[in-house]
């Protein structure tokens, strides 16, 4: 089925430890984000990229780096895990071009991530 | 910048019953698309419905309907006869004309029992 596929679908991780979350979309999307998902608040945009080759920092960007390897591939690294990045991660995607902002977000299943 | 509230945290109903959940944006772009997802207990986000800011027409679609009101700022999301199955956390989300990125509320979660 087309989509977006996250992986892995859960981690636990030593603080300190790094790992990278994958994240491919077969939809031929131009743009890709990462949130966090916690308790009572919401979603919260990480980092974002508008189309291939570019990217830029949402909400709560501090902690993560993220590379756009290609169209369909854009992943997110933690380089130094803390407690405080223990979330459910979620990868989406979407249409951006100026006539197709209307378009919604697909997203991933998510990323259980736990740092003790 | 922009915002959207969802003053509801939790809503607990009766099987059968109607509910309405709020959402308030703001926002100065006069262009702009709002958005519904539901994340049921298995954790995944599913897509409901847009509304773009020149259409303010309400939509049914079987037990759901949706309320936009632009003199309001208002996106409200009624189920109708309730059932277990709707339990979930329900996100409304906001995308301004000039960005690719999504806002979203704190969302609320609707709990269904029998």
């Amino acid at each position: 089925n087309a989509g977006v596929t996250q992986t892995p679908k859960f981690q636990v991780l030593k603080t300190g430890q790094s790992m990278t979350l994958q994240c491919a979309q077969d939809m031929n999307h131009n743009s890709m984000y990462w949130y966090r998902q916690d308790p009572g608040m919401g979603l919260r945009l990480i980092y974002y990229s508008a189309s291939e080759g570019t990217t830029d920092k949402g909400e709560v960007p501090n902690g993560y780096n993220v590379s756009r390897l290609n169209k369909r591939e854009f992943s997110l690294r933690l380089e130094s895990a803390a407690p405080s990045q223990t979330s459910v991660y979620f990868c989406a995607s979407s249409e951006s071009t100026t006539n197709r902002r209307n378009q919604p977000q697909h997203f991933g299943d998510g990323t259980r991530l736990s740092i003790l | 910048a922009q915002k959207v509230t969802q003053a509801q945290t939790e809503i607990s109903v009766v099987e059968k019953e109607d509910v309405t959940l709020d959402c308030v944006y703001e926002t100065r772009d006069t262009t702009y698309y709002l958005f519904w997802y539901k994340q049921p207990p298995s954790g995944e986000l599913v897509f409901l419905i847009r509304r773009n800011s020149f259409d303010e027409q309400n939509e049914i679609s079987g037990r759901y309907s949706w309320n936009f009101q632009k003199s309001t700022s208002s996106f409200n999301f009624t189920i109708t006869a309730s059932q277990v199955v709707d339990s979930a956390v329900y996100f409304c989300a906001l995308r301004t004309g000039t960005a690719s990125k999504l806002t979203f509320g704190t969302g609320t979660r609707l709990q269904v029992t029998l």
